[in-house]
């Protein structure tokens, strides 16, 4: 069974571009979360979507969005990018609703420099 | 607002010393705890998950975590570590119609 998948795995923006991260998760799930991984701040959540809904959002400014396709694909997008941002950005799914279950299965990321 | 906390920040342990790892959690009801790994290089995975039941769970790998509500802790154990259990470990709540909220984080480094 193949895990979650995420593109790009490495990127390289200057500040004030946007960038679309991608991910698909494990055939069958159709939860899929977005964190933010820094050394300092550990992971913070930025989203939950199931079954192409929105199912929670974390504290993060408006210029961080999602969403989610009918086949359970997720992408997430940043725009007018700051330095601040740079980060691994996690995709994670699961078969149920996060808040149901809380397991998670995490892609391996996708690491943000904004220069 | 829910939050998590993990004390320690780094952890550095020779093999065949004991190990364990402090989390707190701030929720006062109902809850749902688990503890994540990330191995050097790879992704993050479930240790262990308690739901209901016996307070003392058992995960992969030797590890066990106790749930004490009454301190609101959900520490992870292991009676001896192993140099390939260096990882950072993350402990992560949840609740009903909740996110699921991480911890920091403990980078734990074993000495050969």
């Amino acid at each position: 069974k193949a895990g979650v998948t995420q593109t790009p795995r490495y990127l390289i923006k200057t500040r004030g571009q946007q960038v679309t991260l991608s991910c698909s998760p494990i055939s069958g799930h159709r939860s899929v979360s977005w964190y933010q991984q820094t050394p300092g701040q550990g992971l913070q959540f930025l989203f939950e979507y199931f079954s192409e809904t929105q199912r929670n959002k974390g504290n993060f400014p408006g210029r961080f969005s999602g969403r989610q396709f009918s086949n359970s694909r997720s992408e997430m997008n940043v725009s007018t990018l700051e330095l601040g941002d740079s980060a691994l950005y996690l995709c994670a799914s699961s078969l149920l609703a996060t808040s149901d279950t809380g397991e998670l299965f995490f892609g391996e990321g996708s690491r943000l420099t904004v220069l | 607002a829910q939050s998590v906390s993990q004390h320690n920040h780094h952890v550095i342990l020779s093999e065949a010393a004991s190990l364990e790892l402090g989390c707190n959690y701030s929720y006062g009801g109902t809850v749902n705890l688990f503890w994540y790994v990330q191995y050097p290089g790879q992704h993050l995975q479930l240790l262990l998950k308690y739901f209901s039941g016996d307070p003392l769970v058992k995960g992969i790998k030797g590890f066990e975590a106790e749930f004490i509500k009454s301190k609101f802790s959900f520490n992870l154990r292991k009676p001896s570590v192993q140099w390939s259990d260096t990882a950072e470990y993350f402990c992560a709540v949840s609740h009903s119609s909740y996110k699921l909220i991480f911890g920091s984080g403990t980078r734990l480094l074993v000495r050969p």
